[in-house]
């Protein structure tokens, strides 16, 4: 069973600071990694991805990747009120894609 | 824009009877997906389909039953629906062919929540 962890939360972090959100997953072999916001009521939408070792920056977000760890991590940057959401993990191994349970982040002004 | 559509947004039924919830999606993406998702249990995944009149089963595809007759649809059936299926059902679809395919990603339609009384 392929699993993917992450802190269900609430991650409460003031409007202006850095949020870091955390994933690990089980599977050695995991190739992709995903990072999607799911507003309450909606469907969870694609934020970010990552394929290789180190960072990827886009806008106020970056994805961080280590496989020897088994790590995949999300910074948010000058956090925003209308950044809080639940924030999904997840792994692709071969044509599956698993989800974590979700982070819910709390950006309070 | 990719667009899946899920064409019943809401639905409440009652218990044995069978249900449809309807996919629909415009970007001849290959994969298609039907997830539920649960508070505390998060998104999980019930069956798949790659190809047409081709199906895979999830994690917890017990209760449910799939058809794909068209590339563009994917069905998901409840035989006979029970009170602890009532859940949010989430379409998504996918243009994976490789599994090093560098814009891989899955989109999801807006989700249709079932309530079985």
């Amino acid at each position: 069973q392929k699993e993917v962890e992450q802190n269900s939360g609430p991650l409460s972090v003031p409007e202006g600071a850095i949020a870091s959100l955390n994933c690990t997953y089980s599977d050695r072999v995991s190739q992709s990694f995903f990072w999607y916001r799911q507003y309450s009521g909606k469907s969870p939408e694609l934020i970010m991805s990552i394929y290789s070792n180190g960072d990827k920056e886009d806008g106020r977000f970056t994805a961080q990747l280590n496989k020897a760890s088994q790590y995949v991590s999300l910074l948010i940057r000058d956090s925003q009120p209308s950044d809080s959401a639940t924030y999904l993990c997840a792994v692709l191994t071969g044509n599956m894609l698993t989800f974590g349970g979700g982070t819910r982040l709390m950006v309070k002004p | 824009d990719v667009k899946v559509t899920q064409s019943s947004r809401y639905l409440v039924k009652r218990t044995g009877e069978k249900v449809f919830l309807e996919c629909v999606q415009d970007m001849d993406h290959e994969n298609m997906f039907w997830y539920r998702q649960d508070p505390g249990l998060g998104l999980r995944l019930i069956y798949f389909s790659y190809d047409v009149k081709m199906k895979e089963k999830g994690d917890i595809p017990e209760g449910y039953s799939v058809s794909r007759e068209k590339k563009e649809r994917f069905s998901l059936i409840l035989e006979s629906a029970s009170t602890n299926q009532t859940s949010m059902y989430l379409c998504a679809s996918s243009l994976w062919r490789t599994v090093s395919f560098s814009g891989n990603t899955i989109y999801f339609g807006e989700g249709s929540w079932l309530t079985v009384v």
